[in-house]
């Protein structure tokens, strides 16, 4: 069964502390992305990745990083130097960067207290 | 940098209505891609449109790409309460894709 899988769905943490959301994919893609959706801000892209150990800056990179050590698994962490963390994180991959569809992880619900 | 706009951000309608959507880019696109949200979910691709004027039918739904290729439409035809979600478009100028705010659709039964 093909598809992006995203753990945990929900995840709380403490002010101050970093965390890393999972996002793996068996589609084969070469592209991968993060964005981070809050109400009626639409989806805004954090990092994205064409191709293994590269990765670029979206629009909303700080206070984030991220890893691309295999073509399946793209994780994110949200550092403590992000001012808003708590949002709803989205992972998708499509193949190649831009000319086809995206597809979407479940998502990970993130709250911060 | 490349902007795409949708409008309205919120669209009300009565079970059985029709109503169009819109998505306006600052630049030139080489594609326009169209998702749907549905409420807690996540985006699911629903089609892309290429060509200068293209015209696209998913059952209720028409989708139109401009002649200039900045903007596009998302037409749905007699509404049902399974329309229910958040649309997206999302264009790619010259590489990435840049995804509009989403128009948030809202059903009377």
């Amino acid at each position: 069964d093909g598809g992006i899988t995203q753990s945990p769905k929900y995840l709380f943490r403490k002010e101050g502390q970093n965390v890393t959301l999972s996002c793996e994919q068996n589609l084969n893609h070469d592209a991968m992305y993060w964005y981070r959706q809050d109400p009626g801000q639409g989806l805004r892209l954090i990092y994205y990745s064409q191709i293994v150990n590269d990765f670029q800056k979206g629009d909303i990179a700080e206070g984030y990083s991220v890893s691309r050590e295999k073509k399946e698994s793209f994780p994110l962490t949200v550092t403590s130097a992000q001012k808003n963390p708590t949002a709803f994180y989205l992972c998708a991959s499509s193949n190649p960067l831009g000319a086809y569809e995206q597809y979407f992880g479940p998502g990970t619900r993130l709250t911060v207290t | 940098g490349q902007q795409v706009m949708q409008i309205p951000q919120y669209q009300h309608v009565q079970e059985g209505e029709d109503f169009t959507t819109y998505c306006n880019s600052s630049t030139t696109l080489s594609n326009i891609q169209w998702y749907k949200q549905r409420p807690g979910g996540h985006p699911v691709f629903l089609i892309q449109l290429v060509k200068s004027g293209e015209v696209k039918k998913q059952k209720r739904l028409t989708f139109q790409f401009g002649e200039a290729k900045k903007n596009s439409s998302l037409h749905i035809t007699a509404t049902q309460t399974t329309d229910v979600g958040t649309y997206f478009c999302a264009g790619r100028g010259s590489e990435k894709l840049v995804f509009g705010k989403g128009m948030k659709l809202t059903v009377n039964p």
